[in-house]
């Protein structure tokens, strides 16, 4: 296990289609993080996991988007209905509990088209 | 007002120049701070984490917290060519839970 995974690298899709990225975290990691980065952007927050828990969502996550984390391990984002206002670089992390900073994946770029 | 901010650049310095990065924040809440660094088409990469105010070295890179003044700093010194990539400041409450990123600076070290 050399780091965070997440498929697919590149995504386009037509507006109003569904899309799923999924990622694999380290394995001994039990929180788990998804970012949103946008040209020229810092990332931003969506939503966390410890465990299978979801324990925060941003209020950027809106009821199109839901995210999952089955049995602790890897993790879904889907985004319902997508809209150009969704392209961006989809960012997954993981770390142990309490621990600084976290480790990232290499991202899924989402074009809607 | 967002609650980080870091000036986008770009800056560009020759060779062994000594980089300064700022950002500065608004919530007194923030206690860890982290600066991370994105090569194009990466995820970010840890650099460096501190704990409320105080300074840290590792090798080349120095980070600086000033709570009274909610600004943080990251110096690199003698900078390389490799150094050149957008380098983004983080800050959280509790450790584990949401970081708040700034916008990133983009470096460019020519040699």
């Amino acid at each position: 296990d050399t780091g965070v995974s997440q498929n697919p690298r590149h995504k386009i899709t037509k507006r109003g289609q569904n899309v799923t990225f999924r990622c694999d975290p380290i394995s001994e990691h039990n929180r788990l993080y998804w970012y949103r980065q946008t040209l020229g952007q810092g990332p931003e927050f969506l939503t966390y996991f410890q465990n299978e828990a979801q324990l925060e969502k941003s209020r950027l996550l809106s009821d199109r988007f839901s995210a999952e984390r089955p049995k602790g391990s890897f993790s879904t984002l889907e985004i319902q209905r997508t809209e150009q206002g969704d392209s961006a670089m989809y960012l997954c992390a993981s770390s142990l509990v309490a621990s600084y900073g976290y480790t990232f994946g290499s991202g899924t770029r989402l074009t809607v088209v | 007002q967002k609650e980080v901010e870091q000036d986008p650049g770009p800056l560009s310095v020759p060779e062994g120049a000594i980089v300064s990065l700022n950002c500065t924040y608004s919530n007194s809440a923030f206690q860890y701070f982290m600066w991370y660094r994105q090569y194009s088409r990466k995820g970010p990469e840890l650099l460096m984490y501190t704990y409320s105010s105080g300074n840290k070295e590792d090798g080349r890179f120095t980070a600086q917290v000033d709570k009274s003044s909610k600004y943080i700093s990251l110096f690199i010194r003698d900078s390389q060519p490799s150094d050149s990539a957008t380098y983004l400041c983080a800050m959280s409450s509790p450790p584990g839970t949401a970081l708040i990123f700034g916008k990133g600076t983009t470096l460019s070290v020519s040699s």
